[in-house]
């Protein structure tokens, strides 16, 4: 899976936009970008994933280059509740039988400060 | 999305006795479920892959001894400190997926709670 790279913390205001850069220069044709976040002792939530186009769901927007060698993850209108670290992790997208099928490697991230 | 339950949250056991922590998937069938280990301040990192029927396969410098792990049925895997020591203490916690009912969606994983084990 490609590397990438992370600033190790942000901070953002509550209430407006958290923008949640990535680096991925080496990402190959058939790598997707993934975001998870980690609230403070807890597990792991998936957020978004894509491949090359820009992506959207109820938690975020997912924004990935023309060139895909970088990609931001916005959060549109941040809560308190969002501090956490957000992982970026770059893979081959699964299939069934694979010898990496689910397997996550984590870096390490950027800690999201909120802040009122 | 698909729910992974842990448990216990949290355990403390003392030294050279052995824990069993439980992960479950409570609405989907998981054939794969992954532990990871997690030191303060730090990321993630796997131990080993939990095969439904089969052995786990164990990442490099992961004990297989020490961690012992079962997958004794499609919704439930767990791992077994054996012997703890105070440098086992850490957040374990457990991932699964749901395999690829949902045509395209089912490319993520879900995961437990954690564990808190504390060894003194």
């Amino acid at each position: 899976d490609a590397k990438t790279t992370q600033p190790p913390s942000m901070d953002c205001a509550e209430g407006r936009a958290a923008n949640l850069p990535c680096n991925h220069s080496t990402i190959s044709g058939n790598e997707y970008v993934y975001w998870y976040r980690q609230i403070h002792s807890q597990g792991p939530q998936y957020i978004i994933h894509g491949l090359k186009n820009n992506e959207t769901n109820e938690m975020a927007s997912l924004i990935i280059t023309e060139d895909r060698k970088s990609s931001t993850l916005i959060l549109p209108h941040a809560t308190l509740r969002d501090t956490a670290v957000y992982y970026c992790i770059v893979r081959v997208k699964d299939f069934a039988g694979g010898t990496s099928y689910g397997k996550l490697t984590f870096g390490q991230g950027t800690i999201l400060t909120v802040h009122p | 999305g698909a729910v992974v339950s842990q448990h216990p949250s949290r355990v403390i056991c003392k030294s050279g006795t052995s824990v069993k922590i439980e992960c479950r998937s409570l609405d989907f069938q998981a054939t794969t479920m992954f532990w990871y280990r997690q030191f303060p301040k730090k990321s993630l990192m796997l131990m080993a892959t939990s095969n439904e029927g089969s052995k786990a396969t164990y990442e490099q410098g992961v004990e297989k001894d020490k961690f012992l792990i079962n997958h004794a049925s499609l919704t439930l895997s767990t791992l077994t400190v054996t012997s703890a020591h105070p440098e086992d203490s850490s957040f374990y916690i457990c991932s699964a997926r749901e395999g690829l009912r949902r045509t395209g969606a089912g490319t993520e994983a879900f995961f437990g709670q954690g564990t808190r084990l504390t060894v003194v």
